[in-house]
């Protein structure tokens, strides 16, 4: 079962364009929603996250808005670089609060290609 | 600080056979959780480990299984290796806190099954 659906699969944009990839969830328990940049030959790493309890979080070029009551959050790069071309993956999760474990959901990624 | 480390890199084995890798966390992260990357379904989650412990556990079959040493870093095992076991594995480690759930992934390692 897909539980985060992720959109699309890749992306080209040109240099200083604005990618924007989607994300939708099912689970109405996530509570906390991140997403993560993977380079080729290297593991994913958390490039900026969200709780739902808001609707934007900006940190440096990288925008998240989220849509609690449509379930849907997207990733937007603002004048994007051909350093960012990259898998972007997007996440869920439901947080530990009992001492138990929560596994992170992944989206099936994104493959994006800024050219110069 | 040292990131996670995973070894080996790569690794090549034919149906049938064993594998068993190895990760090290970063000093202070108890929590070791397992990904399979393959192409398209992005990351599955195998299973997880705090304190020597499985808290959690993907949906997978039994010749999947790992552990974790008191020293926190893990093995993960697969027996009866298949071919559709090819694929990245990753490991990861956390303080797995509410306020800090940040996964820091080491590189993976590369299992091809012939």
């Amino acid at each position: 079962q897909q539980q985060v659906k992720q959109s699309p699969q890749s992306l080209i944009v040109q240099k200083g364009g604005i990618p924007i990839i989607n994300c939708a969830y099912e689970n109405t328990a996530f509570d906390y929603f991140p997403w993560y940049q993977q380079f080729p030959g290297k593991g994913p790493a958390l490039l900026i996250a969200i709780r739902p309890d808001v609707s934007e979080k900006k940190e440096g070029r990288f925008t998240i808005s989220f849509n609690k009551s449509a379930k849907q959050f997207s990733l937007h790069i603002m004048d994007s670089q051909p350093g960012d071309s990259a898998t972007y993956f997007c996440a869920a999760k439901i947080a530990d609060r009992s001492g138990g474990y929560q596994k992170v959901t992944f989206g099936t990624g994104t493959k994006l290609q800024v050219i110069p | 600080k040292a990131g996670v480390t995973q070894t080996p890199r790569y690794l090549i084995k034919t149906r049938g056979q064993q594998v068993t890798l190895s990760c090290s966390p970063i000093s202070g992260h108890r929590s070791v959780s397992w990904y399979q990357q393959t192409p398209g379904q992005g990351l599955q989650f195998l299973f997880e480990y705090f304190s020597e412990t499985q808290r959690n556990k993907g949906n997978f079959p039994g010749r999947f299984s790992g552990r974790q040493f008191s020293n926190s870093r893990s093995e993960m095992n697969v027996s009866t290796l298949e071919l559709g076991d090819s694929a990245l594995y990753l490991c990861a480690s956390s303080l797995q806190t509410y306020t800090n759930e940040k996964l820091f992934f080491g590189s993976g390692t590369q299992l091809s099954v012939l």
